[in-house]
C-alpha cells in the first residue's frame, strides 16, 4: 500500500523558514516523480513544486519560485521542501504527492494527508 | 497560465441520479492532459480520472470522464451517498499545472 506521511509543519513568523519532509513507503520511490501541493483550509488546491525521479529536473509555481526548494533522497525514500522567506499567504496544508509520468507530463495518483504550515506574527 | 473554470459551484442531487460536472480551460489542454480528483472532508484528494477519460485504479465504473481541447466533463452515474465530495479538475499539460476551484456534490 502506498503511504506518504508529511511532517515538519508548524507556526513560523513572516520571513522565517521551515523544512517539510515526506516519508514514502509501499512503492519503489525512485520510479516516480514527486510533488508538493498546498491547500488553504476550506479552499482549493495549488500545485507548488515537482521533482523528477532522480532530482535533476524541478519545477515551481511562480508564487514560490526563488523562495522554496524541493529535493529528494532516494536512499531514504524521502522528499523535502525547504521554505524560506515565508509569507502569510503561504499558510496552508501542504500535501506530498506521488507522480505518474506520461512521457513529459506528470499527474498525481497518491497523496498524503498533509502537514499544516501557519505563517503569522 | 491555463485557468480552469468549474461549474456548477454546487450540485445537489438525490441518490440514483446522474451528476454532470464541467471543467472549462482558458486555452487548449495539451494532449488532453486533464485529471479529476475527489476530496472528502478531512481527507486527501483521490485521483478519479486521468488523461481526460481514463479511470484510476479502484474507481467505480459509475465514474466517467470526457471532453477534449478546452471543455471536459466528469459524469457520475447512479449517485451514491459516498460520492458526496468536492471534485477538482487539474490540467497537467503545461509546466504550470493548475487546478479548478472545485464543484461540491451534495447528496440530498
Amino acid at each position: 500500500e502506498v503511504q506518504l506521511v508529511e511532517s515538519g509543519g508548524g507556526v513560523v513568523r513572516p520571513g522565517g523558514s521551515l523544512r517539510l519532509s515526506c516519508a514514502a513507503s509501499g512503492f519503489t520511490f525512485d520510479d516516480h516523480g514527486m510533488s508538493w501541493v498546498r491547500q488553504v483550509p476550506g479552499k482549493g488546491l495549488e500545485w507548488v513544486s515537482g521533482i523528477n525521479w532522480n532530482g535533476v529536473s524541478t519545477g515551481y509555481a511562480d508564487s514560490v519560485k526563488g523562495r522554496f526548494t524541493i529535493s529528494r533522497d532516494n536512499a531514504k525514500n524521502s522528499l523535502s521542501l525547504q521554505m524560506n522567506s515565508l509569507r502569510a499567504e503561504d499558510t496552508a496544508l501542504y500535501h506530498c504527492a506521488r507522480e505518474v509520468s506520461t512521457g513529459w507530463a506528470y499527474y498525481s495518483d497518491h497523496w498524503g494527508q498533509g502537514t499544516l504550515v501557519t505563517v503569522s506574527s | 497560465e491555463i485557468v480552469l473554470t468549474q461549474s456548477p459551484g454546487t450540485l445537489s442531487l438525490s441518490p440514483g441520479e446522474r451528476a454532470t460536472l464541467s471543467c472549462r480551460a482558458s486555452q487548449s489542454v495539451s494532449n488532453n492532459y486533464l485529471a479529476w480528483y475527489q476530496q472528502k472532508p478531512g481527507q486527501a484528494p483521490r485521483l478519479v480520472i486521468y488523461g481526460a477519460s481514463s479511470r484510476a485504479t479502484g474507481i467505480p465504473e459509475r465514474f466517467s470522464g470526457g471532453g477534449s481541447g478546452t471543455d471536459f466533463t466528469l459524469s457520475i452515474n447512479r449517485l451514491e451517498p459516498e460520492d458526496c465530495a468536492v471534485y477538482y479538475c487539474q490540467q497537467y499539460g503545461s509546466s504550470r499545472r493548475t487546478f479548478g476551484p472545485g464543484t461540491k456534490v451534495d447528496i440530498k
